[in-house]
Formats: C-alpha cells, sequence, structure tokens
C-alpha cells in the first residue's frame, strides 16, 4: 500500500524553538506538498517541490522553510516557532496532474 | 484566489438516503478533484474529474462538472454511517503547475 509518512502526530514546541515536520512517500513521486488546515480555513499551502532541491512558495510561505536533499523526503522547518503556527500540518506527495496521496497529519502546538 | 467553496457547509442525512455536495470556483481549470477527511486524519482522494468530463463515477460516487457554470457536485448514493466525514473539493491551476486549491468543506454527518 502507497505511503506518506509524517514523523509526528502530536507535537508541543516553545515559541523561538526551531521546528522540523519531517515527511516520507515510498511512491517515487516527483511532487511533494506541505499544506497547514485551520478552522474556518481550510486547506492552505505553503510550500511545495517538483523535484529534488527544487522548492516553490505557496500561499502562506512566511515564517517556513523547506528542504528537499532526495526525492522521497521533504522537510518543513518552522525557522522560530510562533503561536500563530499552531496548526495541523499535512503532507502529499503525486505524480503530475493526479490525485494527491496525503499523510496523516501532525498537529503542531506552540506554547 | 482560486480556492473552492462547497455547499451546504454541514449536512445531517439518515442512512440510505443520497448526499449532494456542490462545489464553485473561480478560475479556468485542468482538474478538478474531490477528498474525503475523517476527523483529525489526513486526506483521502476519491475522484478525478478532468476539463473535458463532464462526468465520472467510482462506486456510490458521482461526480459532475460543468466548466461553463465553474461548479461541481460530488453525489454519495445509499449514504452509510461510515460515510460521516468532511469532503473537499479541489482545483489546479490552469498554468499547468500541480498544485491545488481546496475550499473549507463540506461536513457530512451520516444518522444510523
Amino acid at each position: 500500500d502507497v505511503k506518506v509518512t509524517q514523523s509526528s502526530r502530536y507535537l508541543v514546541k516553545r515559541t523561538g524553538e526551531k521546528v522540523f515536520l519531517e515527511c516520507v512517500q515510498d511512491m517515487d513521486h516527483e511532487n511533494m506538498f506541505w499544506y497547514r488546515q485551520d478552522p474556518g480555513l481550510g486547506l492552505r499551502l505553503i510550500y511545495f517541490s517538483y523535484d529534488v532541491k527544487m522548492k516553490e512558495k505557496g500561499d502562506i510561505p512566511e515564517g517556513y522553510s523547506v528542504s528537499r536533499e532526495k526525492k522521497e523526503r521533504f522537510s518543513l522547518i518552522l525557522e522560530s516557532a510562533s503561536t500563530n503556527q499552531t496548526s495541523m500540518y499535512l503532507c502529499a506527495s503525486s505524480p503530475f496532474n493526479a490525485g494527491y496521496t496525503f499523510g496523516s497529519g501532525t498537529r503542531l502546538t506552540v506554547v | 484566489s482560486q480556492q473552492g467553496e462547497e455547499d451546504p457547509q454541514a449536512l445531517s442525512i439518515q442512512e440510505g438516503e443520497n448526499a449532494t455536495m456542490n462545489c464553485s470556483y473561480k478560475t479556468s481549470i485542468n482538474n478538478l478533484q474531490w477528498y474525503r477527511q475523517n476527523s483529525g486524519r489526513g486526506l483521502v482522494h476519491l475522484i478525478l474529474i478532468r476539463s473535458n468530463e463532464r462526468e465520472k463515477h467510482s462506486g456510490r460516487l458521482r461526480v459532475t462538472l460543468d466548466t461553463s457554470k465553474k461548479s461541481s457536485s460530488l453525489l454519495i448514493t445509499a449514504s452509510r454511517a461510515a460515510d460521516t466525514a468532511s469532503y473537499f473539493c479541489a482545483t489546479d491551476a490552469w498554468t499547468g503547475a500541480n498544485n491545488l486549491f481546496f475550499g473549507t468543506g463540506t461536513r457530512l454527518t451520516v444518522i444510523p
């Protein structure tokens, strides 16, 4: 069964900490994505990547960065966590022009 | 914004009834997709319909697309309690990029 695995289901971090969210896919997909999901706002795209070492900003990249050193892994980095980054973070991968496979999500709380 | 909008925001039906959810969007698309999300989990891809298609079926799901009205509908027939979830439509960018824009979803509750 194809999979997108996010490293943590729940995470609690302190304001100002550097936070790493890891995502690994085993489907050899070119495309990988990071979204955040907040009540009433739906899913918003943070960053995406079409290839190794390649990244593109989504709608809300401020306060985030990403890394894609290998095709199967796409990491989201919160450089200095803030309380307004408390959210559900969803990673997804896809081949071109096809449906996404999502991970189970990481619920991040910044205190 | 290219974000789709689902209607209604919430829907409650009895088991065995049909459920219809609608999606409207603003810009030209290559394809439109529907996803399901159980509470607190990731999204699951249900169906993709391309801009040159008008209707698509998958099991108890039927999706229609009207590009002239920039709208789509998802019909779930003979609903079951296990269909209780949030349903999202997502549209891509006409530019050919593969990133999707999601709506805020319809919360479906199927009462046993």
